[in-house]
């Protein structure tokens, strides 16, 4: 079945500093592919997705790129704040429709 | 335009009580899906439901668990004789059809169990 893999946290970045959370994919076909965070406390929130090859997904200046070569939709940001500290998941789904496998998750904390 | 409703959002639960709990859609939607999260880990799927109908319970135990969606109400998914084992945080999710679409959550329910 699909799998994803996701770079372990934690992140620990100063503001305005760049970032990136590595997710690579195994999959049947070409699903689309989604980036969740999870601000402390809460449930998870769709940030950004892709549906096809070479797609760029992007939002609240978070941007990820469907590689299809590479297998992978590497989360980057330009500039980080003390704001974007949560957890994000990289996500794809399975099983013929839209049950999600989920990354573990990848903690980010950004002082000041 | 409501978002997914969970609740309780926090449940305490001696050991061999059951916990119920409670998961409205969003309006419109119709495919509701259960996950659990343990600590500092990923969501994990559990059952995919549609209205009357299990379509994929393949991530639930076996023993104790059970879930529902019935034709008027929310969907419950129900834990009988709960373990310590069971504390975590269960998130409910929907979407509008079954294939491609982005899931919403809602915030959770946290289980504990003393």
């Amino acid at each position: 079945g699909n799998s994803v893999t996701q770079m372990e946290g934690p992140v620990t970045l100063s503001e305005e500093a760049f970032l990136t959370i590595n997710c690579t994919y195994t999959a049947t076909g070409y699903p689309s592919l989604f980036w969740y965070v999870q601000y402390p406390g809460e449930g998870l929130q769709l940030l950004l997705k892709a549906t096809k090859a070479d797609d760029k997904g992007s939002n609240k200046g978070f941007e990820a790129t469907y590689r299809k070569e590479t297998t992978s939709f590497h989360l980057e940001k330009g500039s980080v704040q003390v704001s974007d500290s949560a957890v994000y998941f990289c996500a794809l789904p399975s099983g013929g429709y839209n049950k999600l496998i989920f990354g573990a998750g990848t903690r980010l904390a950004v002082h000041p | 335009n409501a978002g997914v409703m969970q609740n309780p959002r926090h449940l305490v639960r001696r050991r061999g009580q059951e916990a119920r709990l409670r998961c409205s859609p969003m309006k419109g939607h119709s495919h509701v899906y259960w996950y659990r999260q343990l600590p500092e880990e990923g969501l994990k799927f559990m059952v995919y439901l549609q209205k009357e109908n299990i379509i994929d319970e393949s991530g639930m135990p076996k023993e104790r668990f059970s879930a529902e969606f019935p034709k008027e109400g929310p969907s419950i998914l129900r834990i009988q004789q709960v373990v310590r084992g069971d504390s975590a945080a269960y998130f409910c999710a929907s979407s509008p059809t079954s294939i491609n679409q982005p899931q919403h959550f809602g915030d959770g329910t946290r289980l504990s169990i003393l």
